[in-house]
């Protein structure tokens, strides 16, 4: 079964700091994908960053920053020069796309960290 | 805005009565999800349709049913309500690819409360 742990439920810097959100996933498939979404106080649901299995690459998305480490099924988002716009919860999610698998393609959700940025 | 849309965006009702949230997808967008955001749950996968056919299943109430029309646009329909199912409900929607998973894309999600 997969899962995703975020394990910081909230988190609250000063604006300009750096700041950098957990995620860590469980899945016995060897083909998976990752993504995070945002969600800020007015509800919807954003999507920032999808990533592959087999693309152990890190990305950067101006302010944004992506760390993927299969040792330790680890996927962190990283914001620097953090800003009060940045104010959202963040939400880690799974997908996995193994072949016994074909066509369903839901995402599992962690639980979300409420980022606040302080002016 | 992702292109997604859903109606109504609020929806407040008493227990025992049925209720029908509707969701247009993207434009070419094949696949249509559903999902339930609440306090207590998180947000949980529901239902997903591709083409008018439904393709998975998650925790998906018995009380509740959905489908998927000829146009694309899908429904999710909830009965018997109970107070527990005062959620937000979500529909997203993604292109197909053979080749893996793509990205969703989410509406602003419906609102309902139930008294």
């Amino acid at each position: 079964a997969q899962k995703v742990t975020q394990a910081q439920t909230e988190i609250s810097v000063v604006e300009k700091e750096d700041v950098t959100l957990d995620c860590v996933y469980e899945t016995r498939d060897t083909t998976y994908y990752l993504f995070w979404y945002k969600q800020p106080p007015s509800g919807e649901l954003v999507f920032l960053i999808r990533r592959n299995s087999f693309d152990e690459q890190n990305e950067i998305s101006g302010r944004y920053s992506w760390n993927f480490q299969k040792s330790t099924s680890s996927f962190n988002f990283t914001i620097t020069a953090s800003q009060v716009v940045d104010s959202a919860v963040y939400f880690c999610a799974l997908s996995e796309a193994s072949i016994s698998n074909f066509g369903n393609e839901k995402l599992t959700f962690g639980t979300g960290t409420r980022l606040t940025i302080i002016p | 805005d992702s292109g997604v849309t859903q109606t109504p965006k609020h929806l407040i009702t008493a227990t025992g009565q049925r209720v029908t949230l509707r969701c247009s997808p993207r434009s070419g967008d094949l696949s249509v999800y559903w999902y339930q955001q609440s306090l207590d749950q998180g947000l949980q996968f529901l239902i997903q349709y591709y083409n008018g056919e439904e393709r998975a299943k998650g925790n998906i109430l018995e009380r509740f049913s959905a489908q998927q029309f000829p146009d694309l646009h899908s429904e999710l329909n909830l009965s018997s309500l109970e107070l527990g199912d005062s959620a937000l409900y979500f529909c997203a929607s993604s292109v197909e690819n053979r080749g893996g998973v793509n990205e969703q894309f989410f509406g602003p999600g419906t609102r309902l409360t139930v008294l």
